[in-house]
């Protein structure tokens, strides 16, 4: 059974500009996580979509922002890109909402 | 205060030897994660739990709700061990996880 995919493996931005990560998750899996992992700050919780709705949001700015598709898969756009967007982006997927969260290998962004 | 503090931050250990990374927490959790992410940035799920112990091959992960802590230990560590190690915790209400910092550990031959 395939896992958590991921793309683009690596997106080079420049600032200002937007980026779009995508991420299909386990068959069957309905709910999607997104996550971002900065330099030094350790992971954080970006976002939580769950049977096509926003379930949950961390603190990050309305310039992150994605969706769900009918197909449980999502994206995740970053619009007006800063400098310290820079950062490896995960995605992971559930069966249910307290179900295990199994990871993707990530996004790794880098904004210049 | 962070709500996830993981000790130690770095540990290095020779082959063989036994392991244990430790995790607090200071909110209610309905189920801790832990995870290991190796260089590169791929993250493994390696255990969820919300009582008692769980083990898989050489990794036993243990947590004491009244105490608000969690253990992961490695027996018979190995090289292919290294990684960093992360405790994650869900939130009661909200699902979301809130993650520690992270152990990195590395296993010396």
């Amino acid at each position: 059974e395939a896992g958590v995919t991921q793309s683009p493996t690596h997106l080079i931005k420049t600032r200002g500009q937007q980026a779009t990560l995508r991420c299909s998750p386990i068959s069957g899996h309905t709910s999607v996580y997104w996550y971002q992992q900065a330099l030094g700050l350790g992971l954080q919780f970006l976002l939580w979509y769950d049977e096509g709705e926003e379930r949950n949001r961390g603190n990050f700015p309305p310039r992150f922002s994605g969706r769900q598709f009918p197909n449980y898969s999502s994206e995740l756009n970053v619009n007006a890109l800063e400098l310290e967007d820079s950062a490896l982006y995960l995605c992971a997927s559930s069966f249910g909402t307290v179900d295990e969260q199994y990871f993707g290998p990530g996004t790794r962004l880098t904004v210049t | 205060k962070n709500e996830v503090e993981q000790s130690p931050q770095n540990l290095t250990a020779q082959e063989g030897e036994f392991i244990t990374i430790n995790c607090s927490y200071s909110v209610g959790i309905s189920a801790l994660h832990w995870l290991q992410q190796h260089p590169g940035g791929g993250i493994v799920s390696l255990f969820m739990l919300s009582s008692g112990k769980k083990k898989h091959g050489r990794l036993i992960a243990t947590i004491n709700i009244q105490e608000k802590h969690s253990s992961l230990h490695i027996t018979a560590s190995h090289p292919r061990d290294s990684a960093v190690y992360i405790c994650a915790v869900r939130g009661g209400s909200n699902y979301k996880l809130t993650f520690g910092k992270g152990t990195l550990l590395t296993v010396n031959p």
